[in-house]
């Protein structure tokens, strides 16, 4: 079983509407989550990153982590086509600068 | 601004050749990572090092080694390329989780280097 788990996709969805991508992991020693984006023919780019359960807010996107339940997830809303790209969920260990990535989901947001 | 560069955007070597792969980040940062990403397989790690002279193997070292001689440089060498080592090739840096807040933890990724072995 890989480590970190992402929702296969791909993520169609209409313009406007609330995009949610899932990620879980298997090390319960995970401390910290990253959320990057990598637009088509680029590299990742960093979006958001939570350390304590519950919520983070930052502008259309909210990061959303359930420790208990090993269960991170990255919420888009109004939805635009520019958001069109592979999310890609990564995981660090406690005290570690090495992270593990999932797949990443790609998303299509639809005119 | 961070900026993370790559020696080059492509290139095209023969199998059997050696390759080096050179990555450069201007941020002091104390880590740097190779990856490898290929359709379907995700973002995989080959190598890491998290200072000057120090290395760890990551998931797929295989038919890999590496030099870290100055803290901003990482080099990725290939001893005798190969066909499945077609690839995109992702370096990235980071602070250390010793000298910097959690939040030092993200990594930023250069442009990539787009090999292909013939």
């Amino acid at each position: 079983q890989k480590e970190v788990e992402q929702n296969s996709g791909p993520l169609s969805v209409p313009e406007g509407a609330i995009a949610s991508l899932n990620c879980t992991y298997s090390d319960r020693g995970s401390q910290s989550f990253f959320w990057y984006r990598q637009y088509s023919g680029k590299s990742p780019e960093l979006i958001m990153f939570i350390y304590s359960n519950g919520d983070k807010e930052d502008g259309r996107f909210t990061a959303q982590l359930n420790k208990a339940s090993q269960y991170v997830s990255l919420l888009i809303r109004d939805s635009q086509p520019s958001d069109s790209a592979t999310y890609l969920c990564a995981v660090n260990e406690d005290n570690a600068g090495k992270s593990t990535f999932g797949d990443g989901t790609t998303l299509t947001v639809k005119p | 601004d961070v900026k993370v560069t790559q020696s080059s955007r492509y290139l095209v070597k023969r199998t059997g050749e050696k390759v080096f792969l050179e990555c450069v980040q201007d941020m002091d940062h104390e880590n740097m990572f190779w990856y490898r990403q290929d359709p379907g397989l995700g973002l995989r790690l080959i190598y890491f090092s998290y200072d000057v002279k120090m290395k760890e193997k990551g998931d797929i070292p295989e038919g890999y080694s590496v030099s870290r001689e100055k803290k901003e440089r990482f080099s990725l060498i290939l001893e005798s390329a190969s066909t499945n080592q077609t690839s995109m090739y992702l370096c990235a840096s980071s602070y250390s989780p010793s000298t910097g807040t959690r939040s030092s933890y993200e990594q930023y990724f250069g442009p990539g280097t787009r090999l292909t072995v013939t």
